[in-house]
């Protein structure tokens, strides 16, 4: 398996464009999670799907950021429109559930967003 | 929000000495697991310790919970230069929820 595949690795955009972020989890994995880590705060769970529904949305900031997985193999973190300070490192991981959601995470290579 | 706490949020040995990590959470788990990320790259899986284990070995590492203490240790024997990199400890607490802390930035220095 190529593990979990995400593009682009690197985006740079102007504030106020839409961007799109795409993961591929690990096939056959139940649960995928996005995750956005900087210097400041650390890595932070954004929201997590199981079996192509969001269960725990909590983490999204704000109403900019919506994530969906129209299937078991895609999904996409879109932010409208973006901000300087969406700047991050978007990571995208994948699991198969046992009795909990937190099994070990694959986690794909991330994605460094540069908004100007 | 951050569950777990590293400790130290750096540190720097030589390389074949012994490096211990250290993670504090607050809430009841079920788990908790330690990450390492190398610079520019995603996180990779190291190990995971269930709420009823008390220590794990798996080649040099090793690691410990204390649940009375809400911590955890990681051990890493007989460092190498390739085991720079950071640490994360990140903790499944009862609600299911999974949350990482601000990690160790180890030096191993050949």
């Amino acid at each position: 398996d190529a593990g979990v595949i995400q593009s682009p690795r690197h985006e740079v955009t102007e504030m106020g464009q839409e961007v799109t972020l795409r993961c591929k989890p690990i096939s056959g994995h139940d649960y995928l999670f996005w995750y956005r880590q900087t210097m400041m705060r650390g890595l932070e769970l954004l929201i997590y799907f199981n079996n192509n529904v969001p269960i725990d949305d909590s983490g999204m900031p704000e109403d900019r950021f919506s994530a969906k997985m129209p299937n078991a193999s895609f999904s996409t973190l879109k932010i409208q429109p973006s901000e300087p300070r969406d700047s991050a490192v978007y990571f995208c991981a994948s699991s198969k559930a046992g009795t909990s959601p937190a099994n070990e995470q694959f986690f794909g290579p991330g994605t460094r967003l540069t908004v100007l | 929000s951050q569950q777990g706490e590293e400790d130290p949020q750096a540190l720097s040995i030589q390389e074949g000495e012994n490096a211990t990590m250290n993670c504090s959470y607050k809430t009841s788990i079920n788990n908790l697991q330690w990450y390492r990320q190398n610079s520019g790259r995603g996180l990779v899986h190291l190990i995971l310790i269930r709420s009823n284990e008390r220590e794990k070995h798996s080649g040099r590492l090793r690691v410990t919970l204390d649940t009375s203490k809400k911590s955890s240790s990681l051990l890493i024997t007989a460092s190498r230069a390739a085991d720079t990199a950071s640490y994360f400890c990140a903790t499944d607490d009862v609600g299911n929820d999974m949350r990482f802390g601000a990690g160790t930035r180890l030096t191993v220095k050949p």
